[in-house]
């Protein structure tokens, strides 16, 4: 069954350090979705992306993250210079199209930054 | 806005029994989604419903809307030791698909 992945697993970074955190959804899907859930919190959005564009961002969402679809395959998140309050598990998800509207996630990547 | 808020917060019951979460949001929405979390580990899509449907099942799960009281409940029956995981609801809202998630509701199943 097709799953969408993540990658690295766990990334751990000074403060003020850029990551990177790479997705890859599943083949068909056209709309992408990160999310985040800093530990003992709920999960909350950050952004959704469709046809090449920001289709919508949260407030956490601010000027030091970004995404992009840099090939057919990954939708990578970015975050510039990392904070503290930034340490968290970031989750990529991906649906097929609005109609159908179920979000697949994947297994997430634990951010930890020193 | 927050949306998808569950109760009870945490709920422990013993194997056998049927555990009850229970979620409500706050504006209208397109669907309602139920999700689960083992600890630390990602989500796993459970079931969806959709606004206009009242009662959906997948195998021991069922899941009523209630749209007039914003309200969604999530039932496991015959509950196993392997059901103990966090269970959230998401909710996205009407002409807007990003989902809002509440906080979870902490099912612990006692062998």
């Amino acid at each position: 069954e097709p799953e969408v992945t993540q990658t690295p697993s766990h990334q751990v970074t000074q403060m003020g350090q850029e990551v990177i955190l790479r997705c890859v959804p599943i083949s068909n899907h056209l709309y992408f979705y990160w999310y985040r859930q800093i530990l003992g919190q709920k999960v909350e959005f950050l952004v959704s992306f469709y046809n090449n564009e920001i289709s919508e961002k949260s407030e956490i969402f601010d000027d030091q993250f970004s995404v992009e679809r840099p090939d057919g395959s990954n939708f990578t998140l970015k975050i510039r210079s990392t904070k503290l309050e930034d340490s968290a598990m970031y989750f990529c998800a991906s649906m097929v199209d609005v109609t159908y509207n179920e979000q697949f996630f994947g297994p997430g990547t634990r951010l930890t930054v020193l | 806005s927050q949306q998808g808020e569950e109760d009870p917060q945490a709920l422990s019951i013993q194997e056998g029994e049927n555990a009850t979460m229970n979620c409500s949001y706050k504006t209208s929405i397109n669907n309602l989604q139920w999700y689960r979390q083992n600890s630390g580990r990602g989500l796993v899509h459970l079931i969806l419903i959709r606004s206009n449907e009242r009662e959906k099942h997948s195998g021991r799960l069922r899941v009523t809307l209630d749209t007039s009281k914003k309200s969604s409940s999530l039932l496991i029956t015959a509950s196993r030791a392997a059901d103990t995981a966090s269970y959230f609801c998401a909710t996205d809202l009407y002409n807007n698909n990003d989902m809002r998630f509440g906080a979870g509701t902490r099912l612990t199943v006692k062998p």
